[in-house]
């Protein structure tokens, strides 16, 4: 059974790259036909997909994010992650890595509190 | 962006009650909608895919139907369980949206 794992620093300065990692476990990154994405909820908010990754390394992007997201998979180490560029307190959130972006999000994993402050 | 408004935004029911949420997009995302529940502190759960599929795993009291631009999940009797917050998102479009929420509270 699949399983996914956020990891990261869980605090970054304003002006900053957020960058967080999702380790794939009991199943392949780079099994067909499986989409990645990332996707937060502000504290007490509703939840924003922020973009995914084919494991060929095609991406799609909110488009309201896209001038500051990266997302790459790393096969090697069936991992996954995000980059957030130019960050400010409006990016403090719980991200969450998923499995899903061309069908329903079927596995989550557990979720990352990140704060932007100094 | 396809926008996902869900209604009402916050329910107060009793157990044994038959709940039902909607959601409507901006423009037509055929079945390509699913529906989520999420408890807090906790991920997501997916409960229904393709509009009206029921996920491995879930009671068959949830049920989803709808399609083209209106969309319903239906508890059909609320157990003290189902007690959380429900959202839809549609997967028609490369840009994924979520609806706003609806949280399920005690009556």
């Amino acid at each position: 059974q699949v399983q996914l794992q956020e990891s990261g620093p869980g605090l970054v300065k304003p002006s900053q790259t957020l960058s967080l990692t999702c380790t794939v476990s009991g199943g392949s990154i780079s099994s067909g036909g499986y989409y990645w994405s990332w996707i937060r909820q502000h504290p007490g908010k509703g939840l924003e997909w922020i973009g995914y990754i084919y494991y060929s390394g095609s991406t799609y992007y909110n488009p309201s994010l896209k001038s500051r997201v990266t997302i790459s998979v790393d096969t090697s180490k069936n991992q996954f992650s995000l980059k957030l560029s130019s960050v400010t307190a409006a990016d403090t959130a719980v991200y969450y890595c998923a499995e899903g972006g061309d069908d329903a999000f079927d596995i989550w994993g557990q979720g990352t509190m990140v704060t932007v402050s100094s | 962006d396809i926008q996902m408004t869900q209604s009402p935004s916050t329910l107060s029911a009793s157990v044994g009650d038959r709940v039902t949420i909607t959601c409507r997009a901006s423009q037509s995302i055929s079945s390509w909608l699913a529906w989520y529940q999420q408890k807090p502190g906790k991920a997501p759960k997916l409960l229904i895919y393709k509009a009206s599929s029921l996920e491995s795993g879930v009671p068959s009291r949830f049920s989803g139907s709808g399609s083209g631009t209106e969309f319903t999940l239906t508890i059909s009797s609320l157990q003290p369980d189902d007690f959380a917050t429900y959202y839809c998102q549609q997967y028609n479009s490369y840009s994924l949206t979520f609806g706003g929420g609806t949280k399920v509270e005690i009556k």
